[in-house]
């Protein structure tokens, strides 16, 4: 049983320009989150899909986007990069009726932004 | 969410128990205690939660005071696998859709050998 898949494992983009990162949730799960985690801090909470909609979100201007497919799958887009989204972008997946909401997480997306 | 404290870093001999604590005295009295790890160069993984009473499983122990204003990882037995940074999270519970995790800087447990 596959985990929680992400891809690319490593960018490097530079200012201005557009990124998109794809994580493959968890086999049986139908959510997925996505946080961003700075050098030496813990992740901050970007926004969670359900159903293919958006259903929260954190504190994240709007050039942080993102899109979930039929297949659970979701992608992250963020536009005009800044030198500040560099981190580990960590992609985690859940089951909606679970009991407890258990997160599984991927091993992350490392972005480099030159 | 209700805020955790941690310590920043803490030191543990390989094979000997660890005991890692947890403040959060703004709990409410329906926020569950989740603790994540992360080893490094990898994702959070879950480890373990409690509402009110211990909680054993494979990979650990949770402590959780009388009031629930603190809480404490227990390790049983330290390996250097065990290097992370811990985390204590509080989440309300379950309400129809999964809620976000909130991290703090969590503690980083390094182990000796």
């Amino acid at each position: 049983d596959a985990g929680v898949t992400q891809s690319p494992t490593h960018l490097i983009k530079t200012r201005g320009q557009q990124v998109t990162l794809r994580c493959s949730p968890k086999s049986g799960h139908d959510t997925v989150s996505w946080y961003q985690q700075a050098l030496g801090q813990g992740p901050q909470f970007i926004f969670q899909y359900y159903e293919e909609e958006e259903r929260q979100r954190g504190n994240f201007p709007d050039r942080f986007s993102g899109h979930q497919f039929p297949n659970y799958s979701s992608e992250l887009n963020v536009n005009a990069l800044l030198l500040g989204d560099s981190a580990l972008y960590l992609c985690a997946s859940s089951l909606a009726s679970g009991a407890y909401n258990e997160q599984f997480f991927g091993p992350g997306t490392r972005l480099t932004v030159l | 969410d209700a805020k955790t404290t941690q310590p920043n870093s803490m030191e543990s001999n390989e094979e000997e128990p660890v005991h890692l604590p947890c403040n959060h005295s703004t709990i409410s009295g329906t926020d569950y205690i989740h603790w994540y790890r992360q080893l490094p160069s990898q994702g959070p993984e879950y480890v373990i939660h409690g509402l009110t009473s211990n909680v054993n499983n494979r990979m650990a122990s949770l402590a959780i005071a009388e009031d629930r204003k603190s809480s404490t990882l227990i390790l049983h037995r330290a390996t250097l696998r065990d290097a992370a940074v811990y985390y204590c999270i509080l989440r309300a519970p379950f309400s129809g859709s999964a809620r976000q995790l909130t991290f703090g800087s969590g503690t980083q447990l390094t182990v000796l050998p």
